[in-house]
């Protein structure tokens, strides 16, 4: 199966901030990734996907890119609501697979 | 509005089995794929099974093929998971998940159900 790996598994930041979480696929996957984010106690919520394209009712905050094995998640402007947990997914290949998670927590 | 249900989940002691149970609502069942994903406590999420729209395609993680079945019932807008065998790692809650549109990722889940397997 495909692994992705996240970086940082948490960081600490502080609202305004801009914020950069990576992914990195074990193997090539094109365009074939999407973005969540869970606050506690809640269901994923879907933000972007394929690499860069904005969900609807997602802030233009939240920016995607990347291609091939290596993706970056963006946050321009860290707001109150943006403390949560974020990951990637792969769909590249009918084994879907998650990353580790990225905690993003108020400094 | 779109709404999944899961239900079913529980107590089970390892190696015993379970069925979770998922009603769709609020859209046409039949033409979106399905996927079940799960989440142990504190931990991240895991992708379990997918189904395709007539049952044709099936897939299933690692960590759960020849222990777990994914169906669907279209006539009753309803997803199933066949859990067997079940072990201690297989605790967490477990997600209903549809489809964006046969791509593999998800726009809507449910609220979850938990399953506990311990003696």
């Amino acid at each position: 199966a495909i692994q992705l790996t996240q970086s940082p598994s948490s960081l600490s930041a502080s609202v305004g901030d801009r914020l950069t979480i990576t992914c990195r696929a074990s193997q090539g996957i094109s365009n074939s990734l999407v973005w969540y984010q869970q606050k506690p106690g809640q269901v994923p919520k879907l933000l972007i996907y394929e690499a860069s394209s904005l969900e609807r009712g997602v802030p233009s905050r939240f920016s995607g890119s990347g291609s091939g094995t290596d993706f970056t998640l963006t946050i321009s402007s860290l707001q109150p609501e943006d403390f949560a947990t974020y990951y990637c997914q792969q769909f590249n290949s009918f084994v879907v697979t998650f990353g580790g998670g990225t905690k993003v927590e108020m400094k | 509005e779109v709404q999944l249900v899961e239900s079913g989940g529980g107590l089970v002691k390892p190696g015993g089995s379970l069925r979770l149970s998922c009603a769709a609502s609020g859209f046409t069942f039949e033409t979106f794929s399905m996927h079940w994903v799960r989440q142990a406590p504190g931990k991240g999420l895991e992708w379990v099974s997918s189904i395709s729209t007539s049952s044709t395609y099936i897939y299933y993680a690692n960590s759960v093929t020849g222990r777990f079945t994914i169906s669907r019932d279209n006539a009753k807008n309803s997803l199933y998971l066949q859990m067997n065998s079940l072990r201690a790692e297989d605790t967490g809650l477990y997600y209903c998940a549809r489809d964006y549109g046969d791509y593999g990722f998800f726009d809507y889940w449910g609220q979850g159900v938990m399953v506990t397997v311990s003696s």
